[in-house]
């Protein structure tokens, strides 16, 4: 398996655009992820969902920010207007259950820079 | 959730041992001590976890503390690779939920 995908892997925009950022899981797992991680805040769970379900949206930060997930192998974050504090390396991952064997994997990270 | 509290930054010569504690005194019954790292410029990546013994893998050994309030995780011979941020996470699995929660970590830096 090629791994957690994420498209694009840079992406700068203007302030006020909207941006959408794209995960392919490993095929066969349960459970996506989408993480932020800043030099401020760390990294950051912002929404988890299980079997296309999401299940905790409560690390969103505000409106603007949405996750999608269509089906088992595709999932979206939107952020609708950006503002240049959304700049931030966003992270996918996906894992097989909740188990404590189940390790999460994760993606390369787009990065996302809002002039 | 249960905190962990890890030193900000540990160095290390290359090929010697590598000890990175982690203290977690509030930990419950079931909670699960998980490590992953964080090279640069990639996303976190699992090591190692454990309950209650001490366990070893290919990539690290995990020592916890009889009474489970620490633990730590043991490179036996670190190299230039093992360069990175270590984050020591405590995951309760009875709750269902797989979500991690990342503190600030340990930088680990290997002096060639």
């Amino acid at each position: 398996d090629a791994g957690v995908i994420q498209s694009p892997r840079h992406e700068v925009t203007e302030m006020g655009q909207e941006v959408t950022l794209r995960c392919k899981p490993i095929s066969g797992h349960d459970y996506l992820f989408w993480y932020r991680q800043t030099m401020m805040r760390g990294l950051e769970l912002l929404i988890y969902f299980n079997n296309n379900v999401p299940i905790d949206d409560s690390g969103m930060p505000e409106d603007r920010f949405s996750a999608k997930m269509p089906n088992a192998s595709f999932s979206t974050l939107k952020i609708q207007p950006s503002e240049p504090r959304d700049s931030a390396v966003y992270f996918c991952a996906s894992s097989l259950g909740s188990g404590a064997n189940d390790e999460q994997f994760f993606g390369p990270g787009t990065r996302l820079t809002v002039l | 959730d249960a905190k962990t509290t890890q030193p900000n930054s540990m160095e290390s010569n290359e090929e010697e041992p590598v000890h990175l504690p982690c203290n977690h005194s509030t930990i419950s019954g079931t909670d699960y001590i998980h490590w992953y790292r964080q090279l640069p410029s990639q996303g976190p990546e699992y090591v190692i976890h454990g309950l209650t013994s001490n366990v070893n893998n290919r990539m690290a050994s995990l020592a916890i503390a009889e009474d489970r309030k620490s633990s730590t995780l043991i490179l036996h011979r670190a190299t230039l690779r093992d360069a990175a941020v270590y984050y020591c996470i405590l995951r309760d699995v009875s709750a269902g939920a797989n979500n991690l929660f990342f503190g600030t970590g340990t930088r680990l830096t290997v002096i060639p």
